[in-house]
């Protein structure tokens, strides 16, 4: 069965640098990638999807790659801030419509300033 | 544009009862997906809904089933609950096109099974 797997449980790092995460995946080729932010108490939010034929994609600070023969996609947050301080969860579909999503089991980035 | 809601936004349930979880997704949405969210299992998908018929189902028990109303609303219904169950259940909705879309997530329901 399909399997993704987000390498570090916990990543802390001081504002101003870059934190990158990382996801992977085994057992499937998915058309799309997605990556969410989780706030303690509150529903995921969607921050950037990426496909298959995509190797990269940005959004202000936020820079997403996708490796589909590694089967990773790296995930970076630029000049980090304490607001950034969240859960962020990487998630692939199965169904190639993205409303059948699974997800890694995130990590926890705190920033400190 | 009102967001997705969910209700009731916390439970408390016995072991053995039933529940019935609702969410209203965003106006125009005719998708709504389920999630259950543990802290061991991390967030695992459950169904999602598409025009009142179940398109996809996740690796659940048949205890956890869902239907879905003409306005799209949806409604998730777990029985013979275990301790197990207790979780946080999200529900997403999704604007269909072409390609794949992303989700917007309700608050969720906490149900906690006593």
């Amino acid at each position: 069965s399909q399997k993704i797997e987000q390498n570090s449980e916990a990543l802390n790092i001081q504002e101003g640098k870059t934190a990158t995460l990382t996801c992977n995946y085994t057992n499937y080729s998915p058309a799309y990638l997605q990556w969410y932010r989780q706030d303690p108490g509150r529903g995921p939010v969607f921050l950037l999807l990426i496909r298959e034929n995509e190797k990269e994609k940005r959004k202000e600070r936020l820079k997403v790659t996708f490796d589909t023969t590694l089967k990773q996609s790296l995930f970076h947050i630029t000049a980090s801030q304490p607001a950034d301080s969240a859960t962020y969860l990487c998630a692939l579909d199965i169904n190639q419509a993205g409303t059948a999503l699974i997800f890694g089991k995130g990590t926890t980035l705190s920033v400190s300033s | 544009k009102a967001g997705v809601t969910q209700t009731p936004r916390y439970l408390i349930k016995t072991r053995g009862q039933q529940v019935t979880l609702s969410c209203s997704p965003i106006s125009g949405h005719r998708s709504v997906s389920w999630y259950q969210q543990t802290p061991g299992q991390g967030l695992q998908f459950l169904f999602e809904y598409f025009s009142e018929t179940q398109r996809n189902k996740g690796n659940f028990p048949g205890r956890f089933s869902g239907r879905q109303f003409s306005n799209s609303r949806s409604e998730m219904n777990v029985s013979t609950l275990e301790l197990g169950d207790s979780a946080l259940y999200l529900c997403a909705s999704s604007l269909m096109g072409q390609g794949a879309v992303e989700q917007y997530f309700g608050p969720g329901t906490r149900l906690t099974v006593t």
